[in-house]
């Protein structure tokens, strides 16, 4: 079956722009992670979805970032004001729900590059 | 706090030998789970194995095998018999106890460069 699929693969933008990234997951997965993952960081974990529950947003780095899944699908992570340190992979992932006793692994997507200019 | 450390950072090895990639992990949870994943050139992360903190056992698949130990707390992945298409950054990863959000803290990686 199709697998989670982000877009766009690249975004090249200036300092100061927002900019938003879109994450499809597969397709019964109700749990949705964006991670980001930069040369100097490795993979960092920013924020989690779960069904209707409010999303763990330990993870992003300012308040500049922010994120929504629409319809329990389609998430969309907003970088606002975007600087130099923004640019990186990032990445989305989903996974089946999690159960009592059980934790599933996770589907990453492609990623999208982001370059900060 | 929790941790995962992948102290080998570039692995290289000629073809048909066996590697062993290192993963050390630090946890204040009595459950836990551990994951590899593998990162080709083409950049998606791709998942290999998960291990939940009560099974001990190790797992073989094909060429790939993972020895999990407690008392160490290390969870070694082998390849035997490498090939060129074994070139890749592998991850390790722990989670959470499931009751929580299951987000994956990764290790550094592991390059490796399996040459023909």
């Amino acid at each position: 079956g199709a697998g989670v699929s982000q877009s766009p693969s690249n975004k090249v933008t200036e300092k100061g722009k927002d900019v938003e990234l879109r994450c499809d997951p597969i397709s019964g997965h109700t749990a949705l992670y964006w991670y980001r993952q930069s040369l100097g960081q490795g993979l960092e974990f920013l924020i989690y979805f779960q069904g209707n529950s409010a999303p763990d947003k330990s993870g992003l780095p300012s308040d500049r970032f922010s994120a929504e899944r629409t319809g329990g699908s389609v998430s969309t992570l907003t970088i606002q004001r975007t600087q130099q340190e923004d640019s990186a992979v990032y990445l989305c992932a989903s996974s089946q729900r999690l159960s009592s006793g059980s934790l599933y692994e996770q589907y990453f997507g492609p990623g999208t590059r982001l370059t900060v200019t | 706090a929790q941790k995962v450390t992948q102290a080998q950072t570039e692995i290289s090895v000629v073809e048909k030998e066996d590697v062993t990639l290192d993963c050390v992990y630090e946890t204040r949870d009595t459950t836990y789970y551990l994951f590899w994943y593998k990162q080709p050139p083409s950049g998606e992360l791709v998942f290999l194995i998960r291990r939940n903190s009560f099974d001990e056992q190790n797992e073989i698949s094909g060429r790939y095998s993972w020895n999990f130990q407690k008392s160490t707390s290390s969870f070694n992945f082998t390849i035997t018999a490498s090939q060129v298409v074994d070139s890749a950054v592998y991850f390790c990863a722990l989670s959470e106890a499931p009751v929580y959000t299951g987000k994956l803290i990764f290790g550094q990686g592991t390059t490796l460069q399996v040459k023909p």
